[in-house]
C-alpha cells in the first residue's frame, strides 16, 4: 500500500486564484510529521510547510496553508492567490519512525501550472 | 549563504566504475540525508545520518555506502555502478532528524552507461 498518495498528476489554476493540492497518507506511527516541498523546473527542492501529528492547529506559512484532517489521513496543501512563480512540481512527504529508525517517504508529486 | 553544497553537479560513469558524491552543509545541522529521484517518482531515501558518527539505512540502500566524515560532510559512494543507479541524487540536512524541515542541495545528475 502507498504510504503517501498524491492523486493529481497535474493541475491548472488561474493566476490570483486559490488551489488545493491533495495528499493522503497511511502510517501506524502516532508521532509522524507531514511536509510539503516545491520543486521548480530548475530542480532544487524547497521546503514549504510542516504539520506534526499532534499539532492542534493547521500549519500556515504566508500564502501556504495545510488542511490537516487527521481522521481522514489527509494533508492537503492550499496555495492562496496563485502567482506565475508557483508553477512547479509539489511533493507531499511524511516522516515516521519505527523502533528508533526514521523513514522519510515522498509522494509522486503534482505538477502545478499557473495560467496568466 | 551556501547552505547545502553537492559536488559534482553532473557525472557520467561506465558500468562497474566507482564514484563518490560529496555533500557539505554550513548550517551547523546535526542530521544529513541522501536521496535519489527517478523520473515520475518522488524522492527515495538511501541513507541518513542522525548525528555525527551515526548512519542508518533508508528505503533503497543497496549498492551504496555512506560516510559521515564530520558534522559538515556526508558522502555517498557507489562501489560498482549499475545502469539502475542512473538518477538525480539529492543531499539534504536538518537541525535534527524528525521534526525539522530538510534543506536540500541542488542535486547531482548521474548517468551510468
Amino acid at each position: 500500500a502507498q504510504k503517501i498518495t498524491q492523486t493529481q498528476p497535474g493541475m491548472f489554476v488561474q493566476e490570483k486564484e486559490a488551489v488545493t493540492l491533495d495528499c493522503t497518507y497511511d502510517t501506524s506511527d502516532p508521532s509522524y510529521g507531514l511536509f510539503w516541498y516545491k520543486q521548480p523546473s530548475s530542480g532544487e527542492m524547497i521546503f514549504l510547510i510542516y504539520q506534526g501529528s499532534y499539532d492542534q492547529q493547521n500549519a500556515t506559512e504566508g500564502r501556504y496553508s495545510l488542511n490537516f484532517q487527521k481522521a481522514r489521513k489527509s494533508a492537503n496543501l492550499v496555495i492562496s492567490a496563485s502567482q506565475l512563480g508557483d508553477s512547479a512540481m509539489y511533493f507531499c512527504a511524511m516522516r515516521e519512525s519505527t523502533s528508533g529508525t526514521y523513514k522519510y517517504i515522498f509522494g509522486t508529486g503534482t505538477r502545478l501550472k499557473v495560467l496568466a | 549563504n551556501a547552505g547545502v553544497t553537492q559536488t559534482p553537479k553532473f557525472q557520467v560513469l561506465k558500468t562497474g566504475q566507482s564514484m563518490t558524491l560529496q555533500c557539505a552543509q554550513d548550517m551547523n545541522h546535526n542530521s544529513m540525508y541522501w536521496y535519489r529521484q527517478d523520473p515520475g517518482m518522488g524522492l527515495r531515501l538511501i541513507y541518513y545520518s542522525a548525528s555525527e558518527g551515526t548512519t542508518d539505512k533508508g528505503e533503497v540502500p543497496n549498492g551504496y555506502n555512506v560516510s559521515r566524515l564530520n558534522k559538515r560532510e556526508f558522502s555517498l559512494r557507489l562501489e560498482s555502478a549499475a545502469p539502475s543507479q542512473t538518477s538525480v541524487y539529492f543531499c539534504a540536512s536538518s537541525e535534527r532528524v524528525g521534526y525539522q524541515p530538510q534543506h536540500f542541495g541542488d542535486g547531482t545528475r548521474l548517468s551510468i552507461l
